[in-house]
């Protein structure tokens, strides 16, 4: 059973198209995070919702939209995707003001062309 | 700003060869601190973590690591590596007030050799 599950695992598109990835955990935590893995490895926190408020937006560009319809969901979708966007987008979940302790997705590869 | 740095970006070691990947952090204020393992091709998942106490602290297959404050770094080891511990090792901080925040270092790449 999994804890934090991600759909798809691999996206593959063209420039310029509108995609979404989904996120659901069941662990019952308030806090849900999207964090960018780059080519190079480097982990970056996008955003941060709890209980489906906005928390953390860390300067991502606006074609960048999370949405947490509960606190059990956050999906982000991404408008007019470039080739840069192309990462592993990871899922986490914790407790809010917590210890920092995360649970993570298992990634969705995208790759843009 | 809060910060993570990992010296070692690649480390090529053989079986039974001891390991230590150097993490130093900045953070004026509390922290609680992470070392998590993504192995190829999947999620990164909890190696050990240190809150308080003993500095000294022991995780999963074997690994370890140990606060020092006054040096802001929290190292990882282990005595003897498998080639199955080939992975990504990623040092991350929490700072008391960081909402949240979990702050990852660039990752170590361990390439264990059989």
């Amino acid at each position: 059973d999994t804890a934090v599950s991600q759909t798809p695992k691999y996206l593959v598109t063209q420039m310029g198209n509108d995609k979404s990835i989904k996120c659901e955990q069941n662990l019952g935590h308030d806090t849900m995070y999207w964090y960018k893995q780059d080519s190079k490895k480097f982990l970056k926190i996008m955003f941060s919702y709890n209980n489906k408020e906005l928390i953390i937006n860390e300067t991502v560009p606006n074609r960048f939209s999370p949405k947490s319809p509960d606190k059990a969901h956050l999906n982000l979708h991404i408008n007019s995707l470039e080739l840069g966007d192309s990462a592993v987008y990871f899922c986490a979940a914790g407790a809010f003001l917590n210890t920092g302790e995360l649970f993570f997705g298992e990634g969705s590869r995208l790759t843009v062309l | 700003a809060q910060s993570v740095s990992q010296h070692n970006h690649h480390v090529i070691l053989s079986e039974a060869a001891s390991l230590e990947l150097g993490c130093n952090y900045s953070y004026g204020g509390t922290v609680n601190l992470f070392w998590y393992v993504q192995y190829p091709g999947q999620h990164l998942q909890l190696l050990l973590k240190y809150f308080s106490g003993d500095p000294l602290v022991k995780g999963i297959k074997g690994f370890e690591a140990e606060f020092i404050k006054s040096k802001f770094s929290f190292n990882l080891r282990k005595p003897s590596v498998q080639w199955s511990d080939t992975a990504e090792y990623f040092c991350a901080v929490h700072g008391s007030s960081n909402t949240g925040k979990l702050i990852f270092g660039q990752g170590t790449t361990l390439q264990v050799k059989p």
